[in-house]
C-alpha cells in the first residue's frame, strides 16, 4: 500500500524556518518525480516546488524562489521542504503527492497525496 | 494563467446522479484530473485523463470532457461519496492549475 506521510509543520513567526518532511513507502521511491502542493486557508490549491527522480531537476513556485529548497533521500524514500524566511501569505496545508504523467499531451498528475502538515506564520 | 471554475456546492439525494462541472477555455482539448478530499483525510485521484479510473475507484465515478467543461459524474449517490472535488490539469503558463472545489452534499 502506498503511503505518503508529512511531519514538521507547526506554528512560526515571519522570518522564521520549518523544515517539512515526507516519508514514502510502499513503492519504489526513485523512481518517481514528487512534489510539494500547499492550499492556504479559503484558497485554492498550487503546486510549491517539485523534484526529479535522482534530485537532478528542481523547480519552484516563483513566489518561493530563493526560499524554499525540495531535496529527497531516495536511501530513505524521504523528500523534503526547508522553508526559510517565512511570511503570513506561506500559512497553508502542505501535501506531499506522487507525480504521474500518462497518455496524450501535457497530462500530469498526482496520484497519491499524504494527509497534509499545517504551517502557520503568525507573530 | 489558465483559470478553472467549479460551483462552490452540489447537493444531491442518495442513489441520484451527481454532475460536477469544471470550465475552461477550451478544456475539452486539455487531459483533466479529479480528486475527492474529505476532511482530515488525504486527496484521492478518482479520475485522470479525463475519463480513466485508477484502480480501486468505483465505477460510479466517472469523468467526460468537450468544449468549455469537463465534467465529473457520480451515478448512484452514496452518504460516503459526500466531499469537496476538486479538477485540475497542466498548463504550460501556469504549471499545475487546480479548480476551487465542489462540495458535494448527500442529502
Amino acid at each position: 500500500e502506498v503511503q505518503l506521510v508529512e511531519s514538521g509543520g507547526g506554528v512560526v513567526q515571519p522570518g522564521g524556518s520549518l523544515r517539512l518532511s515526507c516519508a514514502a513507502s510502499g513503492f519504489t521511491f526513485s523512481m518517481y518525480w514528487m512534489s510539494w502542493l500547499r492550499q492556504a486557508p479559503g484558497k485554492g490549491l498550487e503546486r510549491v516546488a517539485n523534484i526529479h527522480r535522482d534530485g537532478s531537476n528542481k523547480v519552484y513556485l516563483d513566489s518561493v524562489k530563493g526560499r524554499f529548497t525540495i531535496s529527497r533521500d531516495n536511501a530513505k524514500g524521504s523528500v523534503y521542504l526547508q522553508l526559510n524566511s517565512l511570511r503570513a501569505e506561506d500559512t497553508a496545508v502542505y501535501y506531499c503527492v506522487r507525480d504521474r504523467s500518462c497518455d496524450g499531451i501535457d497530462c500530469y498528475y498526482f496520484d497519491y497525496w499524504g494527509q497534509g502538515t499545517l504551517v502557520t506564520v503568525a507573530s | 494563467s489558465y483559470v478553472l471554475t467549479q460551483p462552490p456546492s452540489v447537493s444531491v439525494a442518495p442513489g441520484q446522479t451527481a454532475r460536477l462541472p469544471c470550465g475552461g477555455y477550451n478544456i475539452g482539448t486539455r487531459s483533466v484530473h479529479w480528486y475527492q478530499h474529505k476532511p482530515g483525510q488525504a486527496p484521492v485521484l478518482v479520475v485522470y485523463g479525463n475519463s480513466d479510473r485508477p484502480s480501486g475507484i468505483p465505477e460510479r465515478f466517472s469523468g467526460s470532457n468537450s468544449g468549455n467543461t469537463a465534467t465529473l459524474t457520480i451515478s448512484g449517490v452514496e452518504a460516503g461519496d459526500e466531499a469537496d472535488y476538486v479538477c485540475q490539469l497542466w498548463d504550460k503558463s501556469s504549471d499545475q492549475v487546480f479548480g476551487t472545489g465542489t462540495k458535494v452534499t448527500v442529502l
